[in-house]
């Protein structure tokens, strides 16, 4: 299992470029989330799915689009860049909770943007 | 106001040598609380998850222990190691969903020889 993936591992942009971070999970998660995490913040939610054809917004979606056409791959795409958006960008995946309400989170490596 | 506070900010501490990281929270309700262990450069890596009704649980030289009374976590580290060397978050999941989930801003931790 490579677990969770996620390309670029760098990227620069210009202030109005748009890109797609690429996020893929081989554990069949029906979960899947983007984080942003800056200095002296903890990670915050931008956008999340709970399966194939569903997403939803969370804590931070401005300026950001998902779809999740499978369940494996969940991209984030930046439609216009802005140096705002620097940041370092996680994906991550779980099953549903269970019930506990504990569903544990696996993440990726992270995706390094800067925007000019 | 929902928050997880970490202390300390960062700690140095030699290696051999046992350390303590503290977390308070204020979100409620509440489920449970996670542990991440972060390496530079690196996506986190969950350590520890303890339910409301669980006040211990260990991970090999890691152990945290949860006062959901007092709403306060802890994650003692034995016979630290250089690869203990990372940022640790501490986590907290209120009850209605899965994808809320309020992240403290983490303990930087360097063991030094």
């Amino acid at each position: 299992n490579a677990g969770v993936t996620q390309t670029p591992k760098f990227q620069v942009l210009k202030t109005g470029q748009s890109m797609t971070l690429q996020c893929a999970q081989d554990m069949n998660h029906e979960y899947m989330s983007w984080y942003r995490q800056d200095p002296g913040m903890g990670l915050r939610l931008i956008h999340y799915s709970v399966g194939a054809g569903i997403t939803d917004q969370g804590e931070v979606p401005n300026g950001y689009n998902v779809s999740r056409s499978t369940t494996e791959d969940f991209p984030l795409r930046l439609l216009s860049a802005a140096p705002s958006q620097t940041s370092v960008y996680f994906c991550a995946s779980s099953l549903p909770p269970g019930l506990a309400g504990i569903n544990e989170q696996f993440f990726g490596p992270g995706t390094r943007l800067t925007v000019l | 106001k929902n928050q997880v506070e970490q202390s300390p900010q960062s700690l140095i501490i030699l290696e051999g040598k046992n350390c303590t990281l503290q977390c308070n929270y204020t979100v409620s309700p509440f489920s449970n609380l996670r542990w991440y262990k972060q390496d530079t450069g690196r996506g986190p890596v969950s350590l520890t998850i303890m339910t409301f009704s669980e006040n211990t649980k260990s991970n090999g030289r890691y152990t945290a222990t949860l006062d959901a009374d007092t709403k306060q976590s802890s994650l003692h580290i034995t016979a630290s190691q250089l690869s203990d060397s990372a940022s640790y978050i501490c986590v907290v999941s209120p009850r209605e969903g899965a994808n809320n989930l309020f992240f403290g801003t983490g303990t930087r931790l360097t063991v030094i020889p």
